[in-house]
């Protein structure tokens, strides 16, 4: 079956405690794409990928890392999260970029205590 | 970033009702695209507009791109429960790979 996949669903951290976000997709995308969501702001983006070892900054990229060593995984890395980075986040992936139809994980809540 | 204006914020409506909702940029966009996220889901494309004056439709719903690119519209006819959610506007702009969301339109309808 062709999907997204995030891990974990559901964190609660404390601040500071370094913490990795997981997304995967098995459709040989080469766009991925992290967004937050947060109530009454929509969702931003966070970081996105053309293709491998490709990586650029979204609207809201401060406080987040990423890495695209493999075409299939896109980690979202808070090396150090705060509390206004409690919120609810998705991974994304297209086939070639955003024009394309984006598949959406299942989101992950993150709650930084 | 870039800035999208969605409008209504929410929308009650009652079933059978057609429904209208748009976005609006002072920004131009080469790509519209209108996602509705369900409950506990992740968003779900609808349809994508790719040229200036592009009406298309998926079954219920139609969705234009405006002639001046800075907006688009989705109209819902005859809603029915299963159309409640949150519908999203989503745009890119010639400049940049990176997309941008408006915050939504929360829909409900009642019986």
């Amino acid at each position: 079956e062709a999907q997204v996949t995030q891990n974990p669903r559901y964190l609660i951290t404390v601040t500071g405690k370094k913490l990795t976000v997981t997304c995967s997709q098995n459709m040989n995308h080469e766009y991925m794409s992290w967004y937050r969501q947060d109530p009454g702001l929509g969702l931003r983006q966070i970081y996105y990928s053309m293709n491998v070892e490709v990586t650029d900054k979204g609207d809201v990229p401060e406080g987040y890392k990423v890495s695209r060593k493999e075409k299939r995984n896109f980690p979202l890395i808070l090396e150090s999260p705060s509390p206004n980075q409690t919120s609810l986040y998705f991974c994304a992936s297209s086939l070639t970029g955003v024009s394309d139809e984006q598949f959406f994980g299942p989101g992950t809540r993150l709650t930084v205590l | 970033g870039q800035q999208l204006n969605q409008s209504p914020q929410s929308m009650f409506i009652q079933e059978g009702e057609d429904v209208s909702m748009n976005c609006t940029s002072s920004s131009i966009f080469n790509t519209w695209l209108w996602y509705k996220q369900d409950p506990g889901e992740g968003p779900v494309l609808l349809i994508a507009l790719y040229k200036a004056g592009e009406l298309t439709s998926n079954g219920r719903l139609t969705a234009q791109f405006g002639i001046t690119r800075k907006d688009s519209f989705l109209n819902i006819s005859a809603s029915i429960p299963s159309d409640v959610g949150i519908y999203f506007c989503a745009g890119q702009t010639i400049l940049a790979d990176g997309l941008t969301f408006g915050k939504g339109t929360h829909l409900i309808i009642q019986p």
